[in-house]
């Protein structure tokens, strides 16, 4: 597609339940990022991938919190046993990483708005 | 860990020129500095970006000082669709990775 793609753009789910939010980057782009956004708040690094591996994860919160990306394409971002402060909209981001000049261009698809209930 | 620095919020008028003021103590030699603007309920979206100097385009002109420590991000004649946050974003110098942190961002009120 012409643009980050997520999925879905809203979730529901009740405490304890395990969820999964999908993004598919921009054809080409090594490096995909997650991020978290509460209500009224700045961004929250979790997780980066350079390609299928993830050289930083110092972001997640806890261990309940996983993501996988495959193919050098498509992530999933996976919430165990979600509690109530999990709830948020969580954004990724791809681009076009490479060696030189870091440009910091992230293109960032529009979220998954999670409300645990 | 590369920290950037910038005020919580402005109000501005309509047709007035807004400067947001971001300090980056950290910046990386090879790192161009970024600018995103959010709209509530959308994911942030590039503005502008520079390496020294200044930069100009369409949107929005970024002043950045010879020693890089700090950029201005300049809104020319701004308006209320203006009103969204404004980031300057870093990276962490000392991981070796692309690890892009957003700092808290300024939250311009553009009032009519």
């Amino acid at each position: 597609g012409a643009g980050v793609s997520q999925s879905p753009s809203n979730k529901v789910t009740e405490k304890g339940k395990d969820v999964e939010l999908r993004c598919d980057p921009i054809s080409g782009h090594t490096a995909l990022y997650w991020y978290r956004q509460s209500l009224g708040q700045g961004l929250e690094f979790l997780i980066y991938f350079q390609g299928n591996s993830a050289p930083d994860k110092s972001g997640l919160p806890s261990d309940r919190f996983s993501a996988e990306r495959t193919g050098g394409s498509v992530s999933t971002l996976t919430i165990q046993r979600t509690q109530q402060e999990d709830s948020a909209v969580y954004l990724c981001a791809s681009s076009s990483s490479g060696t030189g000049l870091n440009t910091g261009e992230l293109f960032f698809g529009e979220g998954s708005r999670l409300t645990v209930l | 860990l590369a920290k950037t620095t910038q005020p919580i919020s402005m109000d501005s008028y309509e047709g007035q020129e807004v400067n947001i003021t971001c300090s980056h103590n950290n910046i990386a030699t090879n790192d161009y500095i970024t600018w995103y603007q959010q709209f509530p309920s959308q994911g942030p979206r590039f503005i502008i970006q520079g390496y020294k100097t200044k930069v100009t385009n369409e949107v929005a002109s970024l002043f950045i000082p010879a020693d890089r420590k700090s950029s201005t991000l300049s809104l020319p004649r701004v308006s209320l669709s203006d009103t969204a946050v404004y980031y300057c974003l870093g990276r962490d110098p000392t991981s070796g990775t692309y690890k892009y942190i957003f700092g808290t961002g300024t939250r311009l009120k553009v009032l009519a």
